[in-house]
């Protein structure tokens, strides 16, 4: 157990609708990352944020997507009008020092 | 981004030492050699790391060529606990420390 949380584990949603997925880390990770896999691939990098400021989104992160974390504690990752390529696993890690403590993932569906 | 490039998949036999290979061979200076691996239907874990120096730790060894050009991961019995698929990425020192994960080794132990 990484003491990441993610919730929820699994999303099943319809094409056009938005979801919201949340990231709870431990206290001590300032900084925190977030990630999509699909299926047979590595995890691929989306946004990460030192504390409550986000420092760098991927090109992969489009419009659609927004992300936040107030406070530097817990983080939320906002899709709008999913599609059905968004179907993925996306997954949150925490850091310290050198490693990254990653989330069990929430697995969304797009129908 | 410098690559890396791994075997698709590898077998072992529980008990036995397993050698899970990396190649590197444009890695940078200030690149680290880390390695995660993902167990089934869940986040990836951190294994180990490290620059220029053999690392040991609990969970496996880190043999780095004296180049830097390749790498490799050594678990030194095989349980089935360790079937995974075991990810071998360079971590500029510099990049906000995300993680740019490649396709990975699938490792499969047989009891």
């Amino acid at each position: 157990d990484t003491g990441v949380s993610q919730d929820p584990r699994h999303k099943i949603t319809k094409r056009g609708q938005n979801v919201t997925f949340r990231c709870d880390p431990i206290s001590e990770h300032n900084r925190l990352y977030w990630y999509r896999q699909t299926l047979g691939q590595g995890p691929e990098f989306l946004t990460y944020f030192q504390n409550e400021a986000q420092l760098e989104k991927s090109r992969l992160l489009s419009d659609r997507f927004s992300a936040e974390r107030p406070k530097g504690s817990f983080s939320t990752l906002e899709i709008q009008r999913t599609e059905q390529g968004d179907s993925a696993m996306y997954l949150c890690a925490g850091k310290t020092y050198n490693e990254q403590f990653f989330g069990p993932g929430t697995r969304l569906t797009v129908l | 981004d410098a690559k890396t490039t791994q075997p698709n998949s590898m077998e072992s036999n529980e008990e036995e030492p397993v050698h899970l290979p990396c190649n590197h061979s444009t890695i940078s200076g200030t690149d680290y050699i880390h390695w995660y691996r993902q167990l089934p239907s869940q986040g990836p874990e951190y294994v180990i790391h490290g620059l220029t120096s053999n690392v040991n730790n609990r969970m496996a060894s880190l043999a780095i060529a004296e180049d830097r050009k390749s790498s490799t991961l050594i678990l030194h019995r095989a349980t089935l606990r360790d079937a995974a698929v075991y990810y071998c990425i360079l971590r500029p020192d510099w990049a906000g420390n995300m993680l740019t994960f490649g396709g990975g080794t699938r490792l499969m132990v047989k009891p």
